[in-house]
């Protein structure tokens, strides 16, 4: 168990909706990333964040957005859901941005099935 | 150009045979290196981290970084079933835009008893 806890575990929604995917990192990490793997596709960086600040923003569909909380924890939210958005979505946590704690743990991911 | 490059194989070898896994990278920025194990749709599970070049091992595993080569490899003894997995490389900087982890493909790995 890596300490990232990932809801929910499945969903299955239809084109055109909105979800959102949560995140809660380990305890004392500040730094969280959010993934996409479509089937067999390498892990797509979406966007990152520290302390409650966006760090680094990927190839993130503008139908995409994503904040992390006072708290520390972290949603993902995708609106009108295309069939091409079904993938694995995966968030992982770090101590800070860089560093040498900069080594990240990840979750069990989100599987996203739009029909 | 990809940022990272890695064989996505197939790879197949005996029980009990000596496997290596590597990746080339062609940004110099890259500082911290991690090799993480994901079975099938499973979450990447952290299996080495270094920083910099050296070699570090772990048990049955081996992590080499070559920063002047811009390769790094992961060696991995006595090479067991359980091992069958997909290897993905990652790599980040320690400069603002370049913190995000920056994954290869992945190396699909089967181990034949």
């Amino acid at each position: 168990d890596s300490g990232v806890t990932q809801t929910p575990k499945h969903l299955i929604t239809a084109t055109g909706q909105r979800v959102t995917l949560r995140c809660s990192p380990r305890s004392g990490d500040l730094s969280v990333y959010w993934y996409q793997q479509s089937l067999d596709q390498g892990l797509q960086f979406l966007i990152q964040y520290y302390n409650g600040e966006e760090r680094a923003k990927g190839n993130i569909l503008e139908r995409f957005s994503a904040q992390q909380f006072p708290d520390l924890h972290s949603e993902l939210n995708l609106s009108s859901l295309e069939l091409g958005d079904s993938a694995l979505y995966f968030c992982a946590s770090s101590v800070g941005p860089s560093g040498l704690r900069a080594e990240a743990f990840f979750g069990q991911g989100t599987r996203l099935t739009v029909v | 150009q990809k940022e990272v490059e890695q064989d996505p194989g197939p790879l197949s070898v005996p029980e009990g045979a000596i496997v290596s896994l590597n990746c080339t990278y062609s940004n110099s920025a890259f500082q911290y290196f991690m090799w993480y194990r994901q079975y099938s749709r499973k979450g990447p599970e952290l299996l080495m981290y270094t920083y910099s070049s050296g070699n570090k091992e772990d048990g049955r595993f081996t992590a080499q970084v070559d920063k002047s080569s811009k390769y790094i490899s992961l060696f991995i003894r006595d090479s067991q079933p359980s091992d069958s997995a997909t290897y993905l490389c990652a790599m980040k900087g320690s400069n603002f835009g370049n913190e995000k982890l920056t994954f290869g493909t992945g190396t699909r790995l089967t181990i034949i008893p």
